[in-house]
């Protein structure tokens, strides 16, 4: 199963783009890239997911690399409200079970 | 809003009770799954039913007991379980099993 790789934490101006990598270097071609973060005592929200092809949403944009060996979340302009721990998953096998990482806890500030 | 609801919030049990998280949805999804997160950890997968039938358990002890009773329902039975099973239960669901998922906010369940 394909695992991820994520700093464990980063800082972004609030009203700035926030950039968040993942390493997912052992993906197979037909696993998906899913990203999900966790804002403080909720459960976890999906953003947004992507295989080949970058793709955009009203949330988020996900850049994929061409080998498909690394991924990034952009958030194009943070708010207090985006501070939270963003997980990078990969789904795995015909289950599609998701893979989970140990995550990046972004903080935006002031 | 979450459109996945749990309850209870919060409980606290005794080892040797016996008790039931349930979680509900109404979006038509088809795919339901128990998840366990314990502190600054991410979640990890429990079970996951497909059009009502069990399709994954991840070796669960038998003290944790799945049951879906409709498609808009899950429940989770727990029987004798040990301080190290304190943890958020998160539920999620999904409109197939491969689709992304929609989580309710948990149950906080503390074992004395």
């Amino acid at each position: 199963d394909a695992k991820t790789t994520q700093p464990t934490s980063m800082d972004c101006a609030e009203g700035r783009a926030a950039n968040l990598p993942c390493n997912h270097s052992t993906i197979s071609g037909n696993e998906y890239v899913y990203w999900y973060r966790q804002i403080h005592s909720q459960g976890p929200q999906y953003i947004i997911h992507g295989l080949k092809n970058n793709e955009t949403n009203e949330m988020a944009s996900l850049i994929i690399t061409e080998d498909r060996k690394s991924s990034t979340l952009i958030l194009p302009h943070a708010t207090l409200r985006d501070t939270a721990v963003y997980y990078c998953i990969v789904n795995a096998g015909n289950n599609r079970k998701l893979i989970w990482g140990l995550g990046t806890s972004l903080a935006v500030n002031p | 809003d979450t459109e996945v609801t749990q309850t209870p919030k919060h409980l606290v049990m005794g080892m040797t009770n016996k008790k039931s998280l349930k979680c509900e949805q109404h979006m038509g999804h088809r795919a339901m799954y128990w998840y366990k997160q314990k502190a600054k950890k991410p979640p990890e997968l429990m079970f996951v039913y497909s059009y009502e039938k069990l399709s994954i358990n991840e070796s669960v002890p038998s003290r944790f007991s799945p049951e879906c009773p409709n498609s808009s329902l899950l429940n989770l039975h727990l029987h004798a379980l040990q301080p190290e099973d304190s943890a958020l239960y998160l539920c999620a669901s999904s409109q197939v099993q491969a689709s992304p998922q929609h989580f309710g906010d948990g149950t906080r369940l503390s074992i004395l």
